[in-house]
C-alpha cells in the first residue's frame, strides 16, 4: 500500500512569517498534486510536480519534487491571512487511472 | 475549464434509509471517477475507483454492498449509502479525469456532499 506522510498536520503563524509542508513516501509516483481545500468544498489544484527535482513558484508559494520522485514540499513566503486553509499532497500512482493517494493534510492558520 | 457537478450538497436522512449521490462531469467525459471520504479536518480517503460500465474496484476496509456504485455512462457515478447509519456521516466528495487526456493531468472535484444521518 502506497502511503503518503505529510507534515506538520496543523501550523498556526502569523501573517509574514514562512512555512514549509512536507510530504513524503516510500513509492515513487507518476506525479505529485498539491491542492488547497476551503471548509465545505471540495480540493482545488495548485499546482502538479512531474519530473524528479522540478521547482515550481505560483507567486509566494514554492513547490518542489524530489530527485527520487517519492518526497515534495510547499514553502510559503510572507504569509497573509487568505493563505488560511487545508492544504492536501496527492501523489497519482502509476498505471491505475488517475488514482490519487492523499498525504493526512496541513491545516494552516495564519493570524493578522 | 471542466466542471464536476456533485448532488446533492447536503443531504440528512434516517437510519436504516438509503441515500444515493450522484457525480457528473459536465463538459468532459470520465470513464473513471473516484469516490473519497473525508472526516472534518482530516484528509480525503479513498473509497472505490468507479469504471465505466464494469465494477467498481473498492480500497481495503471499504464495503462494497454499504457503498455501491454504478457508472452507467461516461459522465455520471453514482454512490448509494445503503441502510445509513450514524457513522456513515461524513463528507463524500468525487473526482474524474478527462479520459482522453494522460493520467498527469488535474482530476476535478466535485463540491462535495455533506451526509448526517440521523
Amino acid at each position: 500500500t502506497q502511503l503518503l506522510e505529510q507534515s506538520p498536520q496543523f501550523l498556526s503563524i502569523q501573517e509574514g512569517e514562512n512555512l514549509t509542508v512536507y510530504c513524503n513516501s516510500s513509492s515513487v509516483f507518476s506525479s505529485l498534486q498539491w491542492y488547497r481545500q476551503e471548509p465545505g468544498e471540495g480540493p482545488v489544484l495548485l499546482v502538479t510536480v512531474v519530473t524528479g527535482g522540478e521547482v515550481k513558484k505560483l507567486k509566494r508559494l514554492t513547490f518542489q519534487f524530489g530527485d527520487a520522485r517519492k518526497d515534495s514540499s510547499l514553502h510559503i513566503t510572507a504569509a497573509q491571512p487568505g493563505d488560511t486553509g487545508l492544504y492536501l499532497c496527492a501523489g497519482v500512482v502509476y498505471n491505475q487511472g488517475g488514482k490519487l493517494i492523499f498525504g493526512q493534510g496541513t491545516e494552516l492558520s495564519v493570524k493578522p | 475549464g471542466a466542471v464536476v457537478s456533485q448532488h446533492p450538497s447536503r443531504v440528512i436522512c434516517k437510519s436504516g434509509t438509503s441515500v444515493k449521490i450522484e457525480c457528473r462531469s459536465l463538459d468532459f467525459q470520465a470513464t473513471t471517477m473516484f469516490w473519497y471520504r473525508q472526516f472534518p479536518k482530516k484528509s480525503l480517503m479513498l473509497m472505490a475507483t468507479s469504471n465505466e460500465g464494469s465494477k467498481a474496484t473498492y480500497e481495503q476496509g471499504v464495503e462494497k454492498d454499504k457503498f455501491l456504485i454504478n457508472h452507467a455512462s461516461l459522465t455520471l457515478s453514482t454512490l448509494t449509502v445503503t441502510s445509513a447509519h450514524p457513522e456513515d456521516s461524513s463528507f463524500y466528495i468525487c473526482s474524474a479525469r478527462d479520459s482522453r487526456i494522460s493520467w498527469n493531468t488535474e482530476a476535478f472535484f466535485g463540491q462535495g456532499t455533506r451526509l448526517t444521518v440521523v
